[in-house]
């Protein structure tokens, strides 16, 4: 596989339920990202991680809450989340954090119902 | 706030146009930029990235930067039916936590009328 990976394409969940949405890169890079995207609006960036280390939350509620174990592997944990959190998440992966070209996986589709 | 604007369009243009793309930034320190293509329930597609001031050809692309007057454009030449897309601008920006991770603008959505 190459590139960045998304799992799964589309999630269905209610509000109390828990999931968790998962990012794998092959590209070798240091960086990786989370954004929204919700319809009308830009991507808003959710969190940062450099070398496994966050190092940006771009004031998310704590419903939401990224793992990153290791430089290729990402994870968004999600629990209690509202209708409002309906959007497509995309993962995306740099060589480095600021100003590197990023790599976008094909996205998470996320319903709450 | 440190933004990236542009214009949501629709931009039209008939088939085998020259499409101009806009984007203006406010942080005057950035330096990197770059144009992603987005096709309707897609992912964001890097087409082309600049540093510099001045102009960067890529097959029918050019991108164009202009640091003083803090704009960034897109030209795509013979416009094709498959240009159709939303163009998003991206710009590092320099947040209060001193990271300068890219900050993507809304998009403009180009139709290419065959």
């Amino acid at each position: 596989e190459t590139g960045v990976t998304q799992t799964p394409r589309h999630l269905v969940m209610g509000m109390t339920n828990k999931k968790s949405l998962k990012c794998e890169q092959h590209l070798g890079h240091n960086a990786m990202y989370w954004y929204k995207q919700s319809a009308k609006k830009p991507l808003e960036l959710m969190f940062v991680y450099s070398l496994e280390e966050r190092v940006e939350n771009n004031s998310v509620p704590s419903r939401f809450s990224p793992e990153c174990p290791n430089s290729s592997h990402l994870f968004l944990h999600l629990h209690t989340l509202q209708p409002e959190d309906s959007a497509l998440y995309l993962c995306a992966s740099s060589q480095e954090v600021g100003g590197r070209p990023q790599h976008f996986g094909d996205g998470t589709r996320l319903s709450i119902l | 706030q440190k933004e990236v604007e542009q214009n949501s369009g629709p931009l039209s243009v008939p088939e085998g146009a020259i499409a101009s793309l806009n984007c203006t930034y406010s942080d005057r320190g950035s330096q990197s930029f770059f144009w992603y293509r987005q096709y309707s329930g897609k992912s964001p597609e890097l087409i082309m990235f600049i540093y510099s001031n001045g102009d960067k050809e890529d097959g029918r692309f050019t991108a164009q930067l202009n640091k003083a007057s803090q704009y960034v454009s897109l030209l795509i030449r013979d416009s094709q039916p498959s240009d159709s897309a939303t163009y998003l601008c991206a710009v590092n920006i320099e947040l209060n936590s001193g990271n300068t991770p890219l900050v993507f603008g809304k998009g403009t959505r180009l139709s290419v009328i065959a």
